[in-house]
Formats: structure tokens, sequence, C-alpha cells
């Protein structure tokens, strides 16, 4: 089955800075997906990606696919203390969705 | 927009008994269903995959005794924990995937299970 790894897997940021956070798949991604989450609590849909290349942006947060459609990134822009919470992407993988580790993002006023 | 009703959103029960937790597609056929479990400090894991009308398809590892999954129809399905123990105690979250593929997955909002 598909592996996906995140990076990095922990994240402190002081408010206002940018970060990435980057999601690598063992295979070619057919579709991307970018949630958020608090733990315990549903998941956020972000955005979801399909095309090698493709971009999606909505309000201060950026999602990239590469042209290889193995890596994807999210950037954040000048982040604030709600952009706290985990980070998941996720991967259409034989007809189910699989997850990344998650990235555990912190953003200190 | 697609939307995806589970609940309990949260349950406490005493070991041995079991536990059912539902999960439910209010405005579009979920023709697919899944089913996740995710540990504190943990990415969501799959736990298994069933189709309306067939028998789920558990990942490995995981006990399709202990974890029994119906779908029984294109809008209702439900998991139950059957004589569950302190270590099952989780977050289990389900998602629905419909026909069309506009709708992608839409998840539940999770159902917090402390067994005591």
């Amino acid at each position: 089955s598909q592996e996906l790894e995140q990076s990095p897997q922990s994240l402190i940021v002081q408010e206002g800075k940018n970060l990435t956070i980057n999601c690598t798949s063992s295979k070619t991604l057919y579709g991307l997906y970018w949630y958020k989450q608090k733990y315990g609590e549903g998941l956020i849909f972000l955005m979801m990606l399909q095309k090698g290349g493709e971009e999606k942006s909505h309000e201060k947060i950026t999602a990239k696919l590469d042209e290889k459609k193995q890596q994807s990134s999210l950037h954040i822009t000048a982040s604030q203390p709600s952009h706290a919470g985990i980070y998941l992407c996720g991967a259409d993988d034989n007809n189910d969705m699989r997850f990344g580790a998650g990235t555990r993002l912190t953003v200190k006023p | 927009g697609a939307v995806v009703s589970q609940h309990p959103s949260w349950v406490i029960c005493k070991s041995g008994t079991s536990v059912k937790i539902e999960c439910r597609s209010l405005d579009f056929q979920a023709t697919t269903m899944f089913w996740y479990r995710q540990f504190p400090k943990q990415s969501l894991m799959l736990m298994a995959t069933s189709n309306e009308g067939s028998k789920a398809t558990y990942e490995q590892g995981v006990e399709k005794d202990k974890f029994l999954i119906n779908h029984a129809s294109l809008t209702l399905s439900t998991l139950t924990v059957t004589s569950a123990h302190p270590e099952d105690s989780s977050f289990y979250i389900c998602s629905a995937r419909g026909r069309s593929t506009s709708y992608g997955y839409t998840f539940g909002s999770g159902t917090r299970l402390t067994v005591v």
C-alpha cells in the first residue's frame, strides 16, 4: 500500500512567520488531500490536488503538488494562533484513503 | 455539500460491554464507507473499508470479530466494538464516499470511546 511521509513531525513557529509542511509518497499520487485536525475532533478539509504542478490557495494556506505527483507541500503565510493543530496529508490508495503521520503545528503569540 | 453525521460523539462504557457507533451520510449515497482509529498523538489508521451490501474488508491486524462493521444501506454504516477493553479506548472516525467523485471523502466528526 502507499506510504506517506510527512515532515516535520512537529513545528513551533512565532506568530506571523511562514511555514511549510511536506508530504512525500512512495507511489504516484492520484489524489492528494490536506486536512487539519485537533485531536479528538473531526477533520477539516483544506484542499485536494490531482494534477502534476497543481497549486491551490485558500486564505493564507497554499498547497502544491509537484510535477511527478509524488510530493506535496502545504505553506502557511503569516501564521496565526488559529492555524495551530495537526495537519494531515491523505492519499487515494486503491480506492481508500491513507494518511501520513501528521504534523503538529504550534503557533506562539 | 456532502455531510456525514457520526454519533455518539463520545461514549464511556464498562469493560466487557459492546458499543455501537453510527455513521450516516445525510445528503448523498455513500457507496463506500471507511472506519479509522486514532490514538493520542498519532495519525488516523484505516481499520476497514465497507461497500454497501458487502462484507467489510479489514486491514491487517484488525480483528473482524471484535470490530463488527455493517453497511446495510447506502446511508448508514455502523461499527460495533464488541467486548470492549481499556486498550480499545480511542478516537474512531468514519468517512464516506459517494458515487460522484466530486464528493471525494467526507468525514464524520468522530467518536471518543473510553472503556473503563
